[in-house]
């Protein structure tokens, strides 16, 4: 089945203490991306990865790190997690344009909070 | 800076209406798409409209894309419970950088 993974769906962690998110996608796709979803502030781009090795900041990259070092994953990471970065986190990914397939599919989601 | 905005951001309709969400964008662009996300789920590719005039329609939606007004609408066709859901959509500033409009919570009232 082709899809997109997160995991974990849900974390509670504290302060300062570093964690990652991992992504992963089974259909091939070059580009990859993680937004968070935040009520009231629809989605906001974290940061994108257009294949491996390349990657670029979104509208909100401050305090996240990301790698593609694989085409098929693209984790997520938080050296030192704030309240700020308490969101609902989704991982996107779809073919690139040489292909003239724009549509993103999303993993399902992670859910975290910061106290 | 590209602006996405949608309206209305609430919407409570009877079944069997029509009605028409909206959504703006501040720059050029020929790239649109349209998601629906159901309460506590990830979001569902519905459109992508890819060229100034596109129309595409599935089921009680129809979507379409003005770019020389740099607006595209979501046209609800009536409307069944099923269809409750927050509508997003999104403009593609062509460099792989996504914006999303703040979304529309649609309810469809029986």
């Amino acid at each position: 089945e082709a899809q997109v993974t997160q995991n974990p769906r849900y974390l509670i962690t504290v302060t300062g203490k570093k964690l990652t998110v991992t992504c992963s996608q089974n259909m091939n796709h070059e580009y990859m991306s993680w937004y968070r979803q935040d009520p009231g502030l629809g989605l906001r781009q974290i940061y994108y990865s257009m294949n491996v090795e390349v990657t670029d900041k979104g509208d909100v990259p401050e305090g996240y790190k990301v790698s593609r070092k694989e085409k098929r994953n693209f984790p997520l990471i938080l050296e030192s997690p704030s309240p700020n970065q308490t969101s609902l986190y989704f991982c996107a990914s779809s073919l690139n344009e040489r292909d003239n397939s724009y549509e993103q599919y999303f993993g399902p989601g992670t859910r975290l909070t910061v106290t | 800076e590209l602006k996405v905005e949608q309206n209305p951001l609430f919407l409570s309709m009877q079944e069997g209406k029509n009605y028409t969400i909206y959504c703006n964008y501040s720059t050029t662009s020929d790239r649109l798409y349209w998601y629906r996300q159901d309460p506590g789920k990830s979001l569902e590719s519905l459109f992508v409209l890819l060229s100034n005039g596109a129309v595409k329609q599935e089921g009680r939606l129809m979507a379409s894309l003005d770019t020389k007004a740099r607006l595209s609408t979501l046209h609800i066709t009536a409307a069944v419970h099923d269809l409750s859901a927050t509508y997003f959509c999104a403009v593609d500033e062509g460099t792989y950088k996504y914006i999303f409009g703040t979304g529309t919570r649609l309810k469809v009232l029986a």
